[in-house]
């Protein structure tokens, strides 16, 4: 399997405080992406990194990306508890087609 | 506008039994992809229509899984003699041109309870 695996796999913080997880991923990649996905149901897009970019802000969001050790961080700055939610990354393999592989997910609570 | 949209909502189904799943991308998108999450398994890949090509089933599990997409809009994943680990969150996306950097935009989801 092509599957990237993500740590940690569950993360709990207080409202506040800084959320990171990070995600390692197998072969060359033409851009991973991370969703958040609330209660189990649909994903929500929420940034896009190009192979050739090694960082991407969005909002509170930070992405990191480093395709030398294949792997990749998602950052939430002073996180809400409206941010607990479970966080994939996905990626696009170079000749793999379109579709998405995703990682195994971050559980993320953030507490009051 | 409106979002990907997938009926039903929920499906319990009784081992054996064909079900079908619909999924209504958003319009004017080209692409459209079927996943399935389930415990096991997280989240995988199903199926995938670009347009007029033919689709990729790379992903589909087994022989009893197939999908079609009518008038390059609607598609429908239907799974025959359904199996207990056939339960999964089936969950439809569509993207709005080809190309690997184009982001997917995921509906709701059905999710499927097979007894």
């Amino acid at each position: 399997s092509q599957q990237g695996e993500e740590d940690p796999q569950a993360l709990s913080i207080q409202e506040g405080e800084n959320a990171t997880m990070n995600c390692s991923y197998k072969t060359s990649i033409n851009n991973l992406q991370w969703y958040r996905q609330n209660s189990g149901r649909g994903l929500v897009h929420l940034i896009l990194i190009r192979s050739n970019e090694r960082e991407k802000h969005s909002g509170r969001l930070r992405v990191t990306l480093d395709t030398s050790k294949k792997s990749s961080s998602l950052l939430i700055t002073a996180s809400r508890a409206a941010d607990t939610a479970s966080y994939f990354c996905a990626t696009v393999f170079t000749g793999g087609g379109n579709k998405l592989t995703f990682g195994t997910g971050t559980q993320l609570k953030v507490e009051l | 506008g409106a979002g990907v949209s997938q009926s039903p909502s929920n499906k319990v189904t009784e081992k054996g039994k064909d079900v079908e799943l619909r999924c209504d991308p958003i319009s004017g998108h080209t692409a459209l992809y079927w996943y399935r999450q389930s415990l096991g398994q997280g989240l995988e890949f199903l199926i995938y229509f670009q347009g007029n090509s033919a689709p990729d089933k790379s992903g589909l599990p087994s022989d009893r899984f197939s999908a079609e997409r009518t008038g390059g809009s609607v598609s429908t994943l239907t799974i025959q003699r359904t199996q207990q680990e056939d339960s999964a969150v089936y969950l439809c996306a569509s993207r709005p041109k080809s190309g690997a950097q184009e982001t997917q935009y995921f509906g709701p989801g059905t999710r499927l309870l097979v007894l």
